[in-house]
């Protein structure tokens, strides 16, 4: 079956500019899961949904960054004012049920800011 | 959570067993390991997981000492596509409603030879 899908796979933006990472999960999986990993680091969680909510955004870095699920399967993760620190893969996890540490990773957004 | 540790790399030769220790010494009785990988350019993927006995799939088996204080993940016969980063991490056991984020350190590149 289908795997977690991330548009676009590359992008390049200049500072300052507005950016939105899309995920696609696994049909039927609720809970959602964005991670951002530099070079050389092990991903780092961002935000956790169930369902349709944030239910845990504690990893955001600043109120720049925003994700949205409003029907409970495609998230967008959206970064405002962009900076060369956000530079960075973007990854997206899901997995099946509440509260479950087997997840199922996409291949992830490498985000350029210039 | 508790923290790990992990060599920064290995080296195996194509066909051997590939041997990768982690250390967690402040582990406490309610946290599993869990294993996951990272070939290059993609995102993470579940291996294997377990609390105290050993556990095998058809990835690889866990080797959990007695007094799980340390593991090691076995790929009983290496191939190249096993060339990765391999991250081993401690997570509690279910969280009534929590986040299940996964904590990743650097893990460890293993690199198989021909």
């Amino acid at each position: 079956g289908a795997g977690v899908s991330q548009t676009p796979s590359n992008k390049v933006t200049e500072k300052g500019k507005y950016v939105e990472l899309r995920c696609d999960p696994i049909s039927g999986h609720t809970a959602l899961y964005w991670y951002r990993q530099s070079l050389g680091q092990g991903p780092e969680f961002l935000i956790y949904f169930q369902g349709t909510g944030a239910a845990d955004d504690s990893g955001l870095p600043n109120d720049r960054f925003f994700a949205v699920r409003p029907e409970g399967s495609v998230s967008t993760l959206k970064i405002q004012r962009t900076e060369r620190g956000d530079s960075a893969v973007y990854l997206c996890a899901s997995s099946l049920r509440r509260g479950n540490y087997e997840q199922y990773f996409g291949p992830g957004t490498r985000l350029t800011v210039t | 959570d508790a923290k790990t540790t992990q060599p920064p790399s290995m080296d195996c030769a194509e066909g051997r067993a590939a041997n990768l220790p982690c250390n967690h010494s402040t582990i406490s009785g309610n946290e599993y390991v869990y294993w996951y990988r990272q070939i290059h350019s993609q995102g993470p993927q579940y291996i294997i997981h377990g609390l105290k006995n050993n556990e095998t799939n058809e990835m690889a088996s866990l080797i959990i000492t007695e007094d799980r204080k340390s593991s090691t993940l076995i790929l009983p016969h290496a191939t190249l596509r096993d060339t990765a980063v391999y991250y081993c991490i401690v997570a509690p056991l279910e969280l009534r409603g929590s986040n299940y984020k996964l904590t990743f350190g650097k893990g460890t590149l293993l690199t198989v030879n021909p």
